[in-house]
């Protein structure tokens, strides 16, 4: 079985400012790893996703994260965040299953950006 | 235009009702899920469908039944409505071993 934590339930920070949130993860099993973000009251959106290859990954609205085998970690980082930034984060994994793929979330991450 | 569309968006309904939650993919994608995200804002997987077949049904209660009429829908009828069923319920799709597409989400609350 897998499970993912997040250890911040909320992240404010100031605009422009750089931003990290946290993802740890546990499996016995390799694994992918992914990000979405949900703003309010809408539907989650793929920000980033690591399937194999290079550990740093690279997604939308200038947002990296980086895969740490070792230290079972999935890291969100922005250098500069932005007002629009502000959303709830979710880290995620799923085994290799083929049909029966199913992501398991972390708790989700609230970032919030102040001017 | 939308990949994975769900309808309808808000659905506000009294305890004992029956209700459904259409949702479509145009992505030619096999697989299909319905997710239920709580107040807490939590997401977990409640089903999966594979070519209109089961594969996933976690421990959700008989009062929920999705429907696969072809592997571009899949449905979720929701009997006897309780007010622990308020919750946003998201469905999704997958081309197969890794990436899931969600819809925008139905926000349902029981009253």
């Amino acid at each position: 079985a897998q499970s993912v934590t997040q250890l911040d339930s909320q992240v404010p920070v100031f605009e422009e400012a750089p931003v990290e949130l946290r993802c740890n993860y546990s499996s016995s099993v390799s694994v992918y790893l992914f990000w979405y973000v949900q703003y309010p009251n809408q539907g989650l959106q793929l920000l980033l996703k690591y399937l194999s290859g290079s550990t740093l990954v690279k997604g939308i609205n200038g947002f990296e994260a980086e895969f740490n085998k070792s230290q079972t970690s999935f890291h969100l980082r922005k250098p500069s965040v932005h007002i629009s930034d502000t959303a709830e984060y979710f880290c995620a994994v799923s085994a290799y299953g083929g049909a029966t793929n199913k992501l398991i979330f972390g708790t989700g991450t609230l970032l919030a950006v102040q001017p | 235009d939308t990949a994975v569309s769900q309808t309808p968006k808000y659905l506000v309904t009294q305890m004992g009702n029956d209700k459904s939650i259409k949702c479509e993919q145009n992505l030619g994608h096999d697989t299909m899920y319905w997710y239920k995200q709580d107040s807490k804002k939590f997401l977990k997987i409640m089903f999966s469908y594979n070519n209109k077949e089961l594969i996933i049904n976690e421990t959700v209660p008989n009062r929920f039944s999705p429907k696969s009429p072809d592997k571009a829908h899949l449905n979720l009828h929701i009997n006897s409505l309780e007010l622990g069923d308020s919750a946003v319920y998201f469905c999704a799709s997958s081309p197969g071993e890794n990436t899931i597409y969600f819809g925008e989400g139905s926000w349902l609350t029981v009253v």
